[in-house]
């Protein structure tokens, strides 16, 4: 049982560098998310997919481009690193049907990026 | 605007004790109210929900929380702390402003001491 797989767990990125934070996911969920988290401030949406070929704006989406070209694929990517990117980036997945909102998110073990 | 707050940045418990981890929210129309759980170096785990029914929600690891419409809050409880318990746990809303996304505390850290 993988669930939600992130890679990689840690990086370090140069100022205006780019990369791309994989997360994928083998419970067939339809939906997807990134989210990030800063200390003190809880979880920030970024981007997320109701599904493949599918992609919305979160509440933080400056900086960030997301591809969901499979069910089970969500990459992140970053284009040019700034400090304030400096984060732990966590992908979620969830099984949801239009009419119901109930379904728990299944969250990977994150990915800690430092921007220096 | 949709919002959920976590009025305690940390709360300390002695093992064995009861404990309750705060949550209050705001938002038009019914609430959609979620707890998490986050170990150290670990992603969000969910404990427990409230969408309608009962005001008093059993969740995992013998966590419960009691939904109050009257004082809109979701408090987190267990009858007994463990040491084991000792995490960061997050209340969250669904936000029917936003496409049903979830709005997110920032987090009470819970410490349970021998």
């Amino acid at each position: 049982n993988a669930g939600v797989t992130q890679t990689p767990k840690f990086r370090i990125l140069k100022i205006g560098q780019s990369m791309t934070l994989q997360c994928a996911q083998d419970m067939n969920h339809n939906y997807m998310y990134w989210y990030r988290q800063d200390p003190g401030m809880g979880l920030k949406l970024i981007y997320y997919s109701v599904g493949a070929g599918i992609t919305d704006k979160g509440e933080v989406p400056n900086g960030y481009n997301v591809s969901r070209s499979t069910t089970e694929d969500f990459p992140l990517r970053l284009e040019l690193a700034a400090p304030s990117q400096t984060s732990v980036y966590f992908c979620a997945s969830s099984y949801s049907q239009s009419s119901s909102y109930n379904s728990p998110l299944h969250f990977g073990n994150g990915t800690r990026l430092t921007v220096t | 605007a949709q919002s959920v707050a976590q009025p305690e940045d940390q709360v300390n418990v002695a093992e064995g004790n009861p404990l309750t981890v705060k949550c209050t929210y705001s938002v038009s129309g019914n609430p959609y109210l979620f707890w998490y759980v986050q170990y150290p170096n670990r992603g969000l785990q969910f404990l427990l929900k409230y969408i309608t029914g009962d005001n008093l929600v059993k969740g995992s690891y013998g966590f419960e929380a009691e939904f109050n419409k009257s004082q809109t809050s979701f408090h987190l409880k267990k009858p007994s702390a463990l040491v084991s318990d000792s995490a960061l746990y997050f209340c969250a809303v669904r936000d029917m402003d936003s496409n049903y996304q979830l709005i997110w505390g920032a987090g009470t850290k819970l410490i349970i001491k021998p």
